[in-house]
């Protein structure tokens, strides 16, 4: 299977402290997208990496991305209770075809 | 704009019976659209890559004859789960691509499909 992986699978933390979550992908990409999931509904995009971005910000999120392992991670900082939700890496390989391949998801929980 | 919708959102039927999901781009054209399967605390899964205009390319192990996939109009993919059983119980989402060759190939989603085979 091409999917990617993530860890950890599941976390839970307090409001107020940061979460990482981690994606590890197997193939060369164009990009890695972060996707969050509240249960039982659609996919909210969060934030897109290019393969020749090293880290990227946006609000309280930060994507760091190191092609050479093949990995990425995403750091919500100051979380919160509404950041409750699962997180899904995404890659877009260089193979052309313009698939997406998922990662397993973390499934963060932040204790109010 | 980018916006993709699903119809229905939620869908229950008899186990036996087909049942068909719409996915609509409405602000743009989609060239490609895609479908997913996800199970209960589980990733998303490709299905299918849907063409406007042609086949479907099915990715390994889905059954095409039982996934059927109509790509019509470069605004609507449809599914069409045939002689559904309870194992096809599941949240089916769709995501459409624009076109072109952009790097960033970005796909927009729409909200999901939750069918319940009984």
């Amino acid at each position: 299977s091409q999917q990617g992986e993530e860890d950890p699978q599941a976390l839970s933390i307090q409001e107020g402290e940061n979460a990482t979550m981690n994606c590890s992908y197997k193939t060369s990409i164009n990009n890695l997208q972060w996707y969050r999931q509240n249960s039982g509904r659609g996919l909210v995009h969060l934030i897109l990496i290019r393969s020749n971005e090293r880290e990227k910000h946006s609000g309280r999120l930060r994507v760091t991305l190191d092609t050479s392992k093949k990995s990425s991670s995403l750091l919500i900082t100051a979380s919160r209770a509404a950041d409750t939700a699962s997180y899904f890496c995404a890659t877009v390989p260089t193979s052309g075809t313009y698939k997406y391949i998922f990662g397993t998801g973390t499934r963060l929980k932040v204790l109010a | 704009g980018a916006v993709v919708s699903q119809h229905p959102s939620r869908v229950i039927c008899k186990s036996g019976t087909s049942v068909k999901i719409e996915c609509r781009s409405l602000d743009f054209q989609a060239t490609t659209m895609f479908w997913y399967r996800q199970f209960p605390k589980k990733s998303l899964m490709l299905m299918a890559t849907s063409n406007e205009g042609s086949k479907a390319t099915y990715e390994q192990g889905v059954e095409k004859d039982k996934f059927l996939i109509n790509h019509a109009s470069l605004t609507l993919s449809t599914l069409t789960v045939t002689s559904a059983h309870p194992e096809d119980s599941s949240f089916y989402i769709c995501s459409a691509r624009a076109g072109g060759t952009s790097a960033q190939n970005e796909q927009f989603f729409g909200p999901g499909t939750r069918l319940t085979v009984l």
